[in-house]
């Protein structure tokens, strides 16, 4: 049972936007802003969203936002090759720990 | 350009000690926590601890007793032991480097992982 719930899948069509939630409580999401990160084919995980920043090389289709104790990051215009699994993570001050979500397999239809 | 790599062996005997190192580079392992994270064939991330440059520590509740990381920050490097494996501690083990402002907490730099398999 991960301690951040998402979606264990969503899918789009290409150019579609799409829209992955991550849902903790105030001792994690309700204090601080996620990190995102896109897993393709098992390999390393890459930071697609850094709080509600994006980092280097990312593209400009991917947006993040926080509301009460629920992230999002948006696709916007979704391309193949952002078919992948996405977790997401923050900290969580009341257990002292990092916490992930069980991950999002997002496809591209 | 941050980069960080794993390293140590492939392959730990059941009841010994998994010893992991991640090396950092291109940039100063002081001022930063950084962390351990496996992720087990087709499942998700698990965090295993972080250390910060100075030494200072925190485990995740559920591996605590067998956690121990250590930090030199003369080589830039950080370690891991884990201790009394099983082949339930087969998995891919990361290090990353997470950050926390006021309002956000993220890693941004991650290694390319290293498979660990439990086996005798």
């Amino acid at each position: 049972q991960s301690a951040l719930t998402q979606e264990a899948s969503v899918s789009g069509t290409v150019g579609q936007k799409v829209t992955l939630s991550c849902t903790g409580n105030s001792n994690n999401i309700g204090s601080y802003a996620v990190g995102w990160y896109q897993q393709i084919s098992h390999g390393a995980p890459k930071t697609v969203m850094f709080g509600n920043s994006l980092p280097s090389g990312i593209p400009d289709r991917f947006s993040g936002s926080k509301s009460g104790t629920t992230a999002s990051l948006t696709i916007s215009g979704l391309q193949p090759e952002d078919e992948a699994d996405y977790y997401c993570s923050t900290w969580d001050y009341s257990l002292g720990a990092w916490v992930f979500g069980g991950g999002t397999k997002l496809t591209v239809l | 350009q941050v980069q960080l790599q794993e390293s140590g062996p492939g392959l730990v005997k059941p009841s010994e000690t998994l010893s992991l190192t991640c090396t950092v580079s291109g940039g100063s392992i002081s001022g930063y926590y950084w962390s351990w994270i496996r992720q087990p064939a087709g499942k998700g991330l698990e965090w295993i601890g972080r250390i910060y440059s100075s030494g200072s520590t925190n485990y995740n509740p559920s591996l605590k007793s067998r956690v121990t990381m250590s930090v030199d920050t003369s080589k830039n490097q950080f370690s891991l032991k884990l201790s009394s494996v099983t082949a339930a501690d087969t998995a891919v083990f990361y290090c990353a480097r997470g950050v926390c402002s006021s309002t956000s907490c993220s890693f941004d730099y991650w290694g390319q992982g290293t498979l660990v398999t439990v086996s005798s």
